[in-house]
């Protein structure tokens, strides 16, 4: 079964780092894009990047670029969002999900992480 | 703000064909497929429709899309109480050179 599988929910206070993770299995990791999007509480989804996991090639939205880091340990098959400094306005659910071969689209979604920034 | 356009809600009652809109412009929809996401209350999305009206497998034939020029819908018919959740348009845009979200349409079955 193809899956991406995400780590636990995190609550942090502003100001501290973070490193969340996308594990994916029955697939060859390292051969599709894995995205990152945010959803906000009551909100819609947003983008937020793209790695390729095969060679770590990297791409972020102009609205998030400078605020996270997107990398992939492809040994693992896990792609991971990092935070260095958190502000309570990064409260939000995070989903990884593949591009994947049907046009395009994210095809297979990660449960998502919850994660809470709150002093 | 989202750069595609949907209507915040829709709604029906069980049995009726409803459809939901996506508007965007010349450099997503315009020039690019639309794919359709479910989000059931508490969970991760589903891709419901890719290529604008393809359907993965086990997605049923109740769910229906269509694209013309920089609008896409989403169609869905014998309504079921079980569809109710958030539907999400996505599209490639090339100015942003990354995927665009509609802000999301959330379907009540009455």
């Amino acid at each position: 079964e193809v899956r991406l599988v995400q780590s636990g929910a995190e609550v942090k206070k502003p100001g501290e780092s973070l490193k969340i993770s996308c594990r994916g299995s029955g697939y060859s990791f390292t051969s599709y894009w894995i995205a990152w999007v945010r959803q906000m509480p009551g909100k819609g989804l947003e983008w937020m990047g793209i790695i390729y996991p095969g060679d770590s090639n990297t791409r972020h939205s102009p609205s998030f670029q400078g605020q996270v880091t997107i990398s992939a340990d492809k040994s693992i098959s896990t792609a991971y969002l990092q935070w260095s400094s958190l502000k309570a306005s990064d409260t939000a659910m995070y989903f990884c999900a593949r591009h994947g071969l049907l046009g395009g689209a994210f095809d297979i979604w990660g449960q998502g992480t919850v994660v809470t920034v709150s002093s | 703000q989202s750069v595609l356009t949907q209507p915040p809600s829709a709604s029906g009652t069980p049995g009726q064909r409803v459809t939901i809109s996506c508007s965007g412009s010349s450099s997503n929809i315009g020039r690019n497929t639309v794919n359709w996401h479910q989000q059931l209350p508490g969970t991760a999305p589903k891709l419901l429709i890719y290529s604008n009206n393809q359907r993965p497998s086990g997605v049923p034939d109740r769910f229906s899309g269509s694209k013309s020029g920089t609008s896409a819908s989403l169609a869905i018919s014998g309504l079921q109480s079980e569809d109710e959740a958030d539907y999400y348009c996505a599209a490639w845009d090339d100015f942003l050179n990354g995927p665009v979200f509609g802000g999301g349409t959330k379907l009540t079955v009455l």
